[in-house]
């Protein structure tokens, strides 16, 4: 199986700052990466797809670049309701496999 | 309104069974792959299977491949997960999701788009 791993595992930041989250995998996977959203206690939200594509309805403050097997995750600002846990996901091929999870915490 | 609901979850002892039900509304059901993905407490996401619309193709992840099965009833709009000879490490939430493909140019993308509320499956020993 492809392992997905993101880093850092957690990071502190501010209302404002830019964010920046890795994914690496451990084979090349195109652009068949997506970035999740989790909130506690909630499910999980699609943020992005293949690799750089914004899902409808989620703000134009995250972005995402990268291919074969380097990928980030970017906030350019900070806000409050962007404080969770973000991970990726690759659907190259099976099993599908999520990195370890990024908490962004104040 | 888009709406997968969970239900079926609970306690099993070790080595039981349980089957997972998900209700699908307000999209075409038959026409879309369908996956399941579980969360054990304060753990990371695990995708657990998958499920071709028409249920002629299915995936499996190596955790549960055997003791697992997803099924579907596109008549019902029904997904299913079996879970047989379940052990401590199943213990988690276990969601419903749209596995949607999306045409960019000329390349289809799959997505997690839709996500069910979860349903607790705990394994006691």
């Amino acid at each position: 199986a492809i392992q997905m791993t993101q880093s850092p595992s957690s990071l502190s930041a501010s209302v404002g700052d830019r964010v920046i989250i890795s994914c690496r995998a451990s084979q090349g996977i195109r652009n068949d990466l997506g970035w999740y959203q989790q909130k506690p206690g909630k499910a999980p939200k699609l943020l992005i797809f293949a690799a750089s594509s914004l899902q409808g309805g989620v703000p134009s403050r995250f972005s995402g670049s990268g291919s074969g097997t380097d990928f980030t995750l970017t906030i350019s600002s900070l806000q409050p309701e962007d404080f969770a846990t973000y991970y990726c996901l690759q659907d190259y091929s099976y099993p599908r496999t999520f990195g370890q999870g990024t908490k962004v915490e104040i | 309104e888009v709406q997968l609901v969970e239900s079926g979850g609970g306690l099993v002892q070790r080595g039981g069974s349980l089957r997972l039900s998900c209700a699908a509304s307000g999209f075409s059901f038959g026409s879309t792959w369908m996956s399941w993905v579980r969360q054990a407490p304060g753990k990371g996401l695990e995708w657990v299977a998958n499920i071709k619309e028409d249920g002629g193709e299915k995936n499996y992840g190596d955790s549960v491949k055997g003791r697992f099965t997803i099924y579907r009833d596109n008549a019902r709009n029904l997904l299913y997960l079996k879970l047989n000879s379940l052990r401590a490490e199943d213990t988690a939430v276990y969601y419903c999701v749209r596995d949607t493909s999306v045409k960019l140019n000329t390349m289809w993308y799959d997505a997690l788009d839709v996500w069910g509320q979860g349903t607790m499956v705990t394994v006691s020993s």
